[in-house]
Parts: structure tokens; C-alpha cells; sequence
């Protein structure tokens, strides 16, 4: 098993320019998430998906948006990149039930210039 | 109001010592899951344990045990014989039974262990 895996690693963007995080699990999970990680911050939400089909808005959506493929792919797409966005981006996923523990990818270190 | 409270951006062991790290929470649904995660300096997002709010007796998971008072919201991890490789960022999450599929996050805590 693989687990939540995230592509790229690292991503260097200019301003302006356009990309998608890519992240796929393989444990049969109905929940996804994208969280954003800057420096001594903890996890912001971004966007989650319960099921397949459905997306929500977390705590700072703004900028980006998400793309539920299907049950193992859940994909993050900045439109238009800012220097704010220059953060740790990481994809996880869990079961249903409020028991279920999150599994994390090892994330996406993107900068913006 | 915040979801989660973690009151210490940092603490300090010795090796070998015990340490608490503190978390509070909110919540006014009956069914809730309280975590624990470590993040080391490598980056990753490591689970540590789980708590359930019916369950009756603390969770332990080797040298990590959960310190759950559910009257006072609280959930405390402790790390028993602390060893080097311990140091790292800990985060304590909640996720509601029956509000939803969100986890909430606390600022987490930096633990360095001294040699």
C-alpha cells in the first residue's frame, strides 16, 4: 500500500502562472482533504470532500479550487499563483466515521516568486 | 471560539523525563475523536493516538499515553522516557461525530529533547 501519495515534491512558480497538486490514496477512503502549512502555523483546511462527487469550502478556500476525480484522486488547482500562496500543501484522507484517523501525504512545498 | 487550544508553542525536556503536552477542545456534540500527530522536522504528519469521547479508559500506544478529562475538555498527550527523536511539532485534532467530516486543528506544540 502506498497510502496518500502527492505530486509534485517541490514547485516553483512565477506570479500569475497556473498548476495542479495531485494527490491519489489507495485505502478505500470516502474523505479527502488539502491543507495549507506556512511557518509555525498550524494546518488550515482549504478544501475537503466527504464522498466522492461532493466538495466544501474549508477555512481559506480562496484562490484555489479542488476537483474530486473520483473515490482515490482529489486534486488542488491554483488558477492564478501569489506569493501567498507560497506554503506546504498536504493531502490526506480517512474513513467515515469520527473514530477514523487522518493519513497524510508528505506534501508539496511550493513557492511563488 | 477555537475548535482546539494548544497554550504551548514550545517545550522543553530532558531525555529520559516525561512530558505533558496540553489541549483543550470545544465541542457540543456527544460523539467526537480526539488525535494526536507528530511532525518532525522531516515534514511528514505521523499519527500518535486516538481518543474516543465514550470511551472509558485512556488511550495509550507505547511510551505515548492520552491524559482525557472530559468534563474539563481536555486532552493531553504524555510521552513517557523522552528520547532525541522525539523532538518534533505535536498536533492535537478533533473531529465531530455529527457535524460533518472536517478535522480541526490546534497551532501544535515544538517539543525539543536535551540531551
Amino acid at each position: 500500500n502506498a497510502g496518500v501519495t502527492q505530486t509534485p515534491k517541490f514547485q516553483v512558480l512565477k506570479t500569475g502562472q497556473s498548476m495542479t497538486l495531485q494527490c491519489a490514496q489507495d485505502m478505500n477512503h470516502n474523505s479527502m482533504y488539502w491543507y495549507r502549512q506556512d511557518p509555525g502555523m498550524g494546518l488550515r483546511l482549504i478544501y475537503y470532500s466527504a464522498s466522492e462527487g461532493t466538495t466544501d469550502k474549508g477555512e481559506v478556500p480562496n484562490g484555489y479550487n479542488v476537483s474530486r476525480l473520483n473515490k482515490r484522486e482529489f486534486s488542488l488547482r491554483l488558477e492564478s499563483a501569489a506569493p501567498s500562496q507560497t506554503s506546504v500543501y498536504f493531502c490526506a484522507s480517512s474513513g467515515l466515521y469520527y473514530r477514523n484517523e487522518q493519513f497524510f501525504g508528505p506534501g508539496t512545498r511550493l513557492t511563488v516568486l | 471560539a477555537q475548535k482546539i487550544t494548544q497554550t504551548q508553542p514550545g517545550m522543553f525536556v530532558q531525555e529520559k523525563e516525561a512530558v505533558t503536552l496540553d489541549c483543550t477542545y470545544d465541542t457540543s456534540d456527544p460523539s467526537y475523536g480526539l488525535f494526536w500527530y507528530k511532525q518532525p522536522s522531516s515534514g511528514e504528519m505521523i499519527f500518535l493516538i486516538y481518543q474516543g469521547s465514550y470511551d472509558q479508559q485512556n488511550a495509550t500506544e507505547g511510551r505515548y499515553s492520552l491524559n482525557f478529562q472530559k468534563a474539563r475538555k481536555s486532552a493531553n498527550l504524555v510521552i513517557s522516557a523522552s528520547q532525541l527523536g522525539d523532538s518534533a511539532m505535536y498536533f492535537c485534532a478533533m473531529r465531530e461525530g455529527n457535524t460533518g467530516n472536517q478535522f480541526y486543528f490546534g497551532t501544535g506544540t515544538s517539543l525539543t529533547v536535551i540531551p
